[in-house]
């Protein structure tokens, strides 16, 4: 089993629906949560931290840990297509730890 | 500020046959990273660097080596290559004891 769990999709969805992307993890020691953006062809792009369990707001991204459940979540309002992209988790058990664990990654359609 | 870049963008290889990766930042950063990318495995560590003069291994590193050439300098080695090294390579950078990661724009290695 995989430490950190993540459907990979595609996920469709029409622009302005409201996105939710998920992983679950199974190490309880995880304490810092990232969402990176990979557009295509391209490096992936930090777009989320954050540290142990609640929300985090950033314009139109808000990020949830839920550490009892061992779930984080990406929620994305008002998508748009240019938010079209592969949404990966990340988590790491220790603040500036060298060895992130990924998920595998959810690609995103926003259709315009 | 050019951040992480990568060369070469794309090659491909006969099995058997060795090559370098090679990947540079200015971003000042000590610590950097080798992943490679497979479709449903997210990224997987390879070989990470935490300062100059040190490697260390991460979850994938048999069949690769690598080298801090100096601070701003990683690359990676794949002495005989072989068709399970076709993948998407990234090398990123962060700074010590943080955990935001800066990814270059990848190379997309074939082996025939």
């Amino acid at each position: 089993q995989k430490e950190v769990e993540q459907d990979p999709g595609p996920l469709s969805v029409p622009e302005g629906a409201i996105v939710s992307l998920n992983c679950t993890y199974s190490n309880s020691a995880f304490q810092y949560f990232m969402w990176y953006r990979q557009y295509s062809r391209k490096g992936p792009e930090l777009l989320m931290y954050t540290y142990s369990s609640g929300n985090k707001e950033d314009g139109r991204f808000t990020a949830q840990v839920d550490k009892s459940s061992k779930y984080i979540s990406l929620f994305i309002r008002d998508s748009q297509p240019s938010d079209s992209a592969t949404y990966l988790c990340a988590m790491n058990p220790n603040t500036g730890g060298f060895k992130t664990i990924f998920g595998a990654g959810t690609r995103l359609f926003v259709k315009a | 500020n050019a951040g992480v870049t990568q060369t070469p963008k794309f090659q491909v290889l006969k099995t058997g046959q060795s090559m370098t990766l090679q990947c540079a930042q200015d971003m000042n950063h000590n610590s950097m990273y080798w992943y490679r990318q497979d479709p449903g495995m997210g990224l997987r560590l390879i070989y990470y660097s935490a300062s100059e003069g040190t490697t260390d291994k991460g979850e994938v590193p048999n069949g690769y080596n690598v080298s801090r050439l100096n601070k701003r300098e990683f690359s990676l080695r794949l002495e005989s290559a072989a068709p399970s090294q076709t993948s998407v390579y990234f090398c990123a950078s962060k700074v010590l004891m943080t955990d935001t990661q800066y990814f270059g724009p990848g190379t997309r290695l074939t082996v025939l």
